[in-house]
């Protein structure tokens, strides 16, 4: 089992519509959660940062974490063109310091 | 502030030579860590640095190597290229971190590695 799964895509969503994007992680006691966007040919950027059970709203953007799941996903509502890209779920794990274990990535396409 | 730079952005090697690729954290970040990404493996960990020490190493072999200057800044090193090293270095600066921190990592732009 890896130790963060995310669905590859592509996900497809018309221009205005909600994206939802998943990820699982195997490792129960993680307690930081990222969500980075990578856009071809650059590097990650990071979206947001959850740690805590719940929501967690930014702009047009929210992170929804459920540790009792190991579940972790970001909503991107009135999506558009501009967000289509490959989304990152990260997770650092709770044997190292600074070490994130990154999901292979979900690739978003908002279609006009 | 100025973000995470690293140099150079391209480089083209052959195999069995050596890189040396550099990176520059956020000013006030003091841990470094690297990453590996490639189409068929993505975004995996190298290893991370923190007041020039290694903390933490991921699964690669001992042909990669770093080190951190008392300046934060960092440095890895890969010897002995082989064609699969081909692949986009990047960097990520963070504040200073403990164990328990949700210190947040902050990419470079990372630096292309093309291995003929």
């Amino acid at each position: 089992q890896k130790e963060v799964e995310q669905n590859s895509g592509p996900l497809s969503v018309p221009e205005g519509a909600i994206a939802s994007l998943n990820c699982t992680y195997s490792d129960r006691v993680s307690q930081s959660f990222f969500w980075y966007r990578q856009y071809s040919g650059k590097s990650p950027e990071l979206i947001m940062s959850i740690y805590s059970n719940g929501d967690k709203e930014d702009g047009r953007f929210t992170a929804q974490l459920n540790k009792a799941s190991q579940y972790v996903s970001l909503l991107i509502r009135d999506s558009q063109p501009s967000d289509s890209a490959t989304y990152l779920c990260a997770v650092r794990v709770n044997t190292g310091f600074q070490k994130l274990v990154f999901g292979t990535g979900t690739r978003l396409l908002v279609s006009p | 502030k100025a973000g995470v730079t690293q140099t150079p952005r391209y480089l083209i090697k052959t195999r069995g030579q050596q890189v040396t690729l550099s990176c520059s954290p956020i000013s006030g970040h003091r841990s470094v860590s690297w990453y590996q990404q490639t189409p068929g493996q993505g975004l995996q960990f190298l290893f991370e640095y923190f007041s020039e020490t290694q903390r933490n190493k991921g699964n690669f072999p001992g042909r990669f190597s770093g080190r951190q200057f008392s300046n934060s800044r960092s440095e890895m090193n890969v010897s002995t290229l082989e064609l699969g090293d081909s692949a986009l270095y990047l960097c990520a600066s963070s504040e200073p971190s403990t164990p328990t921190s949700t210190d947040t990592q902050y990419f470079g732009p990372g630096t292309r590695l093309t291995v003929l």
